[in-house]
């Protein structure tokens, strides 16, 4: 069973171009969140969507960032016109059905993204 | 406003010794707190988990305590090896009508030396 995958892993764009993040989940997890992480900062949550669903948007900026996870495909996190303070990891955890103790998000690699 | 307050920042212990790290928080309503290792370069994974009823959790030569009047937990890391640097976050979740969120600290890097 693989873990979360997420691609690209590094992503350099300069500033104007639009990044986009793919996040794909563990098998069997319909739950997919979205963190941001500065260097020295810890993680910031971003989203939560569950499948065709955003649940929760309240760390994710209004302008520029969207999110989306469609019934088939990968989650998708995307940023218009990238500025340098948008360099960081992002980094997209998921988490199957709310059934078992403790409800743990499994976290992927990251993908990094830096914006010259 | 929900915040996760580590301790210290960073830390430099000899391979084979001890360590504890420390986390303080005020998250409401708590649901449960967790502590992650993340490596360079990659995910945190979680170590352990503990509801508010759990005072202890072990993992191998990880233990985790809480204390759940005082909002404030331990790691405690046995008998380091080399492959134990990394940077520790205490993580506590809360639980709203229906899921829960994630409060990061910013983590402890420790670094294990020969």
């Amino acid at each position: 069973n693989a873990g979360v995958m997420q691609n690209p892993r590094h992503l350099v764009r300069r500033r104007g171009q639009e990044a986009r993040l793919r996040c794909s989940p563990m098998k069997g997890h319909s739950h997919v969140y979205w963190y941001r992480q500065l260097p020295e900062e810890g993680l910031k949550f971003m989203v939560y969507l569950q499948k065709e669903n955003i649940i929760d948007e309240s760390g994710m900026p209004k302008e520029r960032f969207s999110a989306e996870f469609p019934k088939e495909g990968p989650s998708i996190l995307r940023i218009q016109q990238v500025v340098r303070g948008d360099s960081a990891a992002y980094f997209c955890a998921s988490k199957g059905l709310a059934v078992f103790k403790g409800n743990t998000q499994y976290f992927g690699p990251g993908t990094r993204l830096t914006v010259l | 406003k929900n915040q996760v307050e580590q301790s210290p920042q960073s830390l430099i212990i000899l391979e084979g010794k001890n360590c504890t790290l420390q986390c303080n928080y005020t998250v409401s309503p708590f649901s449960n707190l967790r502590w992650y290792k993340q490596d360079t370069g990659r995910g945190p994974v979680s170590l352990t988990i503990m509801t508010f009823s759990e005072n202890t959790k072990s993992n191998g030569r990880y233990t985790a305590t809480l204390d759940a009047d005082t909002k404030q937990s331990s790691l405690h890391i046995t008998a380091s090896q080399l492959s134990d640097s990394a940077s520790y976050i205490c993580v506590v979740s809360a639980r709203h009508s229906g899921y829960s969120t994630l409060t990061f600290g910013k983590g402890t890097m420790l670094l294990v030396s020969p």
